[in-house]
């Protein structure tokens, strides 16, 4: 399966600003997933980034919010946009089936 | 819209007891059921997973049981130890394709009594 390196682990940031959480993976993948989980909840997923194609975003996430990025088969970024403190949450990426989750990033907006 | 629901929130047991954890998925072409464990401060873990060909699996303590009909499958844990307490999530495969994007059940918590 294939294991996937994600950054930042974690930050704050201030209401307003934008942060673009990065997913490396060790070898070319068809999809990635991008999930969000908020404080004592469950996943959500936000959408799926497919190479060379729009990202495809699942009922109330749309992309003026979370922009995502698909350069090539093992690089996927999450832009996390104009952030209130409500977009305090666990965000992970994935690459679907049996793989890991990548290590999560955990957001919190001050 | 897709959904899957996720029996009982907390869980309860005495050390060596069983735990039972319940999901109903709602998607017809649902077709991979994985489960993780979630400790804290953790990433969730694939702990099993079942696919619809198949009615049950079993890993040394811990089995999983899918009824497609009905679109329920389970998780069984036995012989339960205090490290088992965690958060549990079932998830399923959402559409027709391969690519095994999730919906998520809300979570179980799982606590294991010395």
């Amino acid at each position: 399966s294939a294991v996937i390196s994600q950054k930042p682990s974690r930050d704050i940031c201030q209401r307003g600003t934008s942060l673009t959480i990065q997913c490396q993976v060790d070898s070319q993948v068809t999809m990635m997933f991008w999930y969000r989980q908020q404080p004592g909840q469950s996943l959500t997923l936000i959408a799926t980034a497919n190479q060379g194609s729009e990202a495809t975003y699942e009922s109330g996430f749309v992309i003026d919010k979370f922009p995502i990025s698909r350069p090539n088969l093992t690089f996927s970024t999450l832009t996390v946009s104009n952030m209130s403190p409500e977009d305090s949450s666990i965000y992970l990426c994935s690459t679907g089936g049996t793989s890991p989750f990548g290590s999560g990033t955990r957001l919190t907006v001050v | 819209g897709e959904n899957v629901e996720q029996h009982p929130s907390t869980l309860s047991v005495q050390e060596g007891d069983s735990a039972v954890i319940k999901c109903t998925y709602s998607d017809s072409a649902s077709n991979y059921f994985p489960w993780y464990k979630q400790e804290l401060g953790k990433r969730p873990q694939l702990i099993i997973d079942i696919r619809s060909n198949v009615g049950e699996k079993k890993d040394q303590r811990i089995a999983v049981t899918l009824n497609k009909t009905a679109k329920h499958f389970s998780l069984h844990i036995t012989e339960t130890q205090p490290e088992d307490s965690a958060v549990y999530f079932c998830a399923a495969s959402i559409g027709m394709d391969s690519s095994y994007k999730l919906i998520f059940g809300s979570g179980t918590r799982l606590l294991v009594r010395p």
